[in-house]
């Protein structure tokens, strides 16, 4: 089944130390995001991969860093993690449903999520 | 920037009844739509539905979009569709989540 996979699903680390967090999709999107939940809130949009190009929300800290190699990886580092980084992070794939210069979104898919743990 | 609302915030129901969550935004949206979340996490598809109305089992949603709504039905609800309810609205390349909805379902 086509699906979007997250690795690993529980991670613990340490407050300052680097983590990096993956996502793989086999759906073959050529957009993909990545959310912050926090508890007891909704998901955040940090950022997104049109094919190539990165687009970076307003308020995301200049800490979480993306790296698409290809259609299928995209990566999450937090260069430093501070407790407040602590939450589920979640993948999310779609197609796009336009072009050119008219973007637009399509049905997103989710992976399971990593709930990042910083002790 | 868009805002999106959900009511009720928090729902309690016995197994069996049927109830209605509302999504309103603020501003015209090219894509919408529901999610479940389970208790592990996982946001589980329930509607994409950008306008119109569509039907899955005991679940329907609707969609006016010139009245920037969405309502989700659930009819005889089930102890297993307890959990967060979310609409997610998109607008150009960029979503935005409600709230949500927590719904406990009780035997």
């Amino acid at each position: 089944d086509a699906m979007v996979i997250q690795n690993p699903r529980y991670q613990v680390t340490q407050f300052g130390k680097p983590v990096t967090l993956s996502c793989s999709q086999t759906l073959n999107h050529n957009v993909m995001y990545w959310y912050q939940q926090k508890s007891s809130q909704a998901p955040k949009l940090l950022f997104h991969y049109y094919d190539k190009d990165f687009n970076n929300e307003a308020d995301t800290p200049d800490n979480f860093q993306s790296r698409r190699p290809n259609t299928s990886f995209c990566f999450l580092d937090i260069r430093s993690p501070g407790l407040g980084d602590a939450a589920m992070y979640l993948c999310a794939t779609s197609r796009d449903a336009g072009g050119g210069t008219s973007r637009r979104n399509n049905e997103q898919f989710f992976g399971p999520g990593t709930r990042l743990t910083v002790l | 920037g868009i805002q999106v609302e959900q009511s009720p915030p928090d729902l309690i129901l016995q197994e069996g009844a049927n109830s209605t969550l509302r999504c309103n935004f603020s501003d015209s949206v090219n894509n919408l739509q529901w999610f479940h979340q389970n208790p592990w996490g996982q946001l589980i598809n329930l509607f994409y539905i950008p306008s119109g109305t569509k039907q899955n089992g005991r679940l329907s949603a609707t969609t006016v979009a010139t009245e920037r709504y969405s309502l989700l039905y659930i009819s005889s609800s089930q102890t297993t569709d307890s959990g967060v309810y979310f609409c997610a609205v998109g607008y150009g390349q960029n979503f935005v989540f409600g709230p949500g909805t927590r719904l406990s379902v009780l035997p």
